[in-house]
């Protein structure tokens, strides 16, 4: 089915490590974005991209770096993992007049 | 960017309607009024959106105030199944590369 994939679905690192949560879309949408979802808040906005090679910072932004080479992809880099980090990420696409898809989000746990 | 105010909470029995109202007296001109909604343990999924008009779906309507600085999203028969958060954000027509979540309302159907 078309849509936004996220991998993997859960992950638990461990204090210092760097790791890169995937994000992939085939509905060629230009813009996509990646969210962290704290325990019973709402989604916060981390980075953002208009298009491949155009990328900006969002709300939170510190910690996690992005890249969009292609318009499938669009990959988080935590560098340095902290428990502060522990959070469920939801990756998103959309292209203008169209709705947004979110994927199903990655479960991430720093110890 | 403009920001909305939601109630917390609301109540509903099922196979009643629901209102969840959202003010957004800072709106601008440009700025379309969406809905999403958020299950238990899934991303958010777009419900509706609206410029000025008021605008029904399969899943919803949303009734826009004459001067836009309120909405409403109209459940006609709530089920079970619409037991979820509900989010009010706004966006540009021609930025939607951010958007900016709220805590959303938290709809609990009463069977």
């Amino acid at each position: 089915n078309a849509g936004v994939t996220q991998t993997p679905k859960f992950q638990v690192l461990k204090t210092g490590q760097s790791m890169t949560l995937q994000c992939a879309q085939d509905m060629n949408h230009e813009y996509m974005s990646w969210y962290r979802q704290d325990p019973g808040m709402g989604l916060r906005l981390i980075h953002y991209s208009v298009g491949a090679g155009i990328t900006d910072q969002g709300e939170v932004p510190n910690g996690y770096n992005v890249s969009r080479s292609t318009t499938e992809d669009f990959p988080l880099r935590l560098l340095s993992a902290a428990p502060s980090q522990t959070s469920v990420y939801f990756c998103a696409s959309t292209s203008s007049g169209s709705q947004r898809t979110f994927g199903s989000g990655t479960r991430l746990t720093v110890v | 960017d403009a920001k909305t105010t939601q109630p917390n909470s609301m109540e509903s029995n099922e196979e009643e309607p629901v209102h969840l109202p959202c003010n957004h007296s800072t709106i601008s001109g440009t700025d379309y009024i969406h809905w999403y909604r958020q299950l238990p343990s899934q991303g958010p999924e777009y419900v509706i959106h609206g410029l000025t008009s008021n605008v029904n779906n399969r899943m919803a309507s949303l009734a826009i105030a004459e001067d836009r600085k309120s909405s409403t999203l109209i459940l006609h028969r709530a089920t079970l199944r619409d037991a979820a958060v509900y989010y009010c954000i706004l966006s540009t027509w021609n930025r939607d590369d951010k958007i900016i979540f709220g805590k959303g309302t938290r709809l609990h159907i009463l069977p």
